[in-house]
């Protein structure tokens, strides 16, 4: 079955510890992206990848780092977490580098930072 | 600044009723444009998009949405609603070049039986 899946699901952890949510694709995407959810903020982009080795900066970079060794993982790392980081985050990709093809969606972490 | 509203927190309807859910774009060029749904603790999923071509554009689960560049409109409607419609619904673009995807905040749909 084609999809992206996320881990974990969700995550409880406290000020300043590491963690990493990892993201993995078996649709052979090109693109992969991270966003977070906040209520009446909508989703907004943290970073994306347009290929392997190749990462930029969305909306919301700071605090967060990214890597895509291989085409199909693409983890987000928290350094050192804060509460401003609590958030519910998906990741996403699709078939192409190109904006206009449909992404799609990770059934999403649920992160909470004490 | 280049933007994607949608002006409605919630949207209420009754099961049978017709649905539209707003979303309104501000952009200087061509926009690509998407409507997405979350149904609780779920990922986003793909309606319909709009990239170009014709106004009208048909989607997954009996939705449709029109391009109203005039108005600078993309609203999303369906003529009969469920009630299991009843989700949050996302409009997404594309407003310039390969810009990232910009999200509109969500408008929550309940389908009252």
């Amino acid at each position: 079955e084609a999809q992206v899946t996320q881990n974990p699901r969700y995550l409880i952890t406290v000020t300043g510890k590491k963690l990493t949510v990892t993201c993995s694709q078996n649709m052979n995407h090109e693109y992969m992206s991270w966003y977070r959810q906040d209520p009446g903020l909508g989703l907004r982009q943290i970073y994306y990848s347009m290929n392997v080795e190749v990462t930029d900066k969305g909306d919301v970079p700071e605090g967060y780092k990214v890597s895509r060794k291989e085409k199909r993982n693409f983890p987000l790392i928290l350094e050192s977490p804060s509460p401003n980081q609590t958030s519910l985050y998906f990741c996403a990709s699709s078939s192409s580098p190109f904006i206009q093809e449909t992404q799609y969606f990770g059934p999403g972490t649920r992160l909470l930072v004490l | 600044a280049q933007s994607v509203a949608q002006p409605e927190d919630q949207v209420n309807v009754a099961e049978g009723n017709p649905l539209t859910v707003k979303c309104t774009y501000s952009v200087s060029g061509n926009p690509y444009l998407f409507w997405y749904v979350q149904y609780p603790n779920r990922g986003l999923q793909f309606l319909l998009k709009y990239i170009t071509g014709d106004n009208l554009v048909k989607g997954s689960y009996g939705f449709e949405a029109e391009f109203n560049k005039s108005q600078t409109s993309f609203h999303l409607k369906k003529p009969s609603a469920l009630v299991s419609d009843s989700a949050l619904y996302f409009c997404a673009g594309v407003l310039s070049g390969n810009t990232p995807l910009v999200f509109g905040k969500g408008t929550r749909l309940s389908v009252i039986a």
